[in-house]
């Protein structure tokens, strides 16, 4: 079993729809959670990243993570054209990241 | 410095050529990655840098990967005798230093595309 389970779509949804994107993980040892933003043909960069349970907003984005669970999702507001892009769930142990597959969404304007 | 630079951008090779890319980290940061990207899934961790020490290496690098970071600074991962399974996205990351989370985010290049026909 892969340690980060993500749904890689493809979701499609029309400008301003909130978007839901979800992970699972297996190893109870994992204590911090980032998502990162892959455009096409170019590096993932860092969206957001937290420690804990709970939720932590930025802007349009939530983060939220369920340690119970061992669930892990993201949640775009009134999404843009511009957030089109892969959106990887990712867990960060010392120096390590472990990747999901991604999650390609597309906004339709 | 605008962020991590890798080149080439692309890479197109016979199966069996040996190949080189660089990657030069954000300037001062002492670790460096490298990830290997296949078509539908997400980065997988290959070896890091902490300043010129390789400090771990995942079994995905086989005997025909090599790394180095020579005086810290700039770092080359080599392919020798490449196979088409070889083709991928090779990205190489840094990050400031060791510690909490926040004191260690990694950030990408664009990454090396390697096609092996």
């Amino acid at each position: 079993q892969k340690e980060v389970e993500q749904d890689p779509g493809p979701l499609s949804v029309p400008e301003g729809a909130i978007v839901s994107l979800n992970c699972t993980y297996s190893n109870s040892a994992f204590q911090y959670f980032m998502w990162y933003r892959q455009y096409s043909r170019k590096g993932p960069e860092l969206l957001m990243y937290t420690y804990s349970s709970g939720n932590k907003e930025d802007g349009r984005f939530t983060a939220q993570v369920d340690k119970s669970s061992k669930y892990i999702s993201l949640f775009i507001r009134d999404s843009q054209p511009s957030d089109s892009a892969t959106y990887l769930c990712v867990e960060w142990s010392n120096y390590k990241l472990t990747f999901g597959k991604g999650t390609l969404l597309t906004v339709n304007p | 410095d605008t962020g991590v630079s890798q080149n080439p951008r692309h890479k197109i090779t016979k199966r069996g050529q040996n190949v080189t890319f660089r990657c030069d980290p954000i300037s001062e940061h002492n670790r460096l990655y490298w990830y290997r990207q296949t078509l539908g899934q997400g980065p997988e961790f290959l070896t890091y840098f902490q300043n010129e020490a390789q400090l771990e290496k995942s079994r995905l690098l086989s005997d025909r990967f090599s790394a180095e970071r020579p005086k810290g600074s700039f770092s080359t991962l080599e392919i020798q005798r490449t196979e088409q399974g070889d083709s991928a996205m090779y990205l190489c990351a840094s990050s400031a230093g060791q510690g909490e989370l926040a004191a260690n985010i990694q950030y990408f290049g664009a990454g090396t595309r390697l096609s092996v026909l």
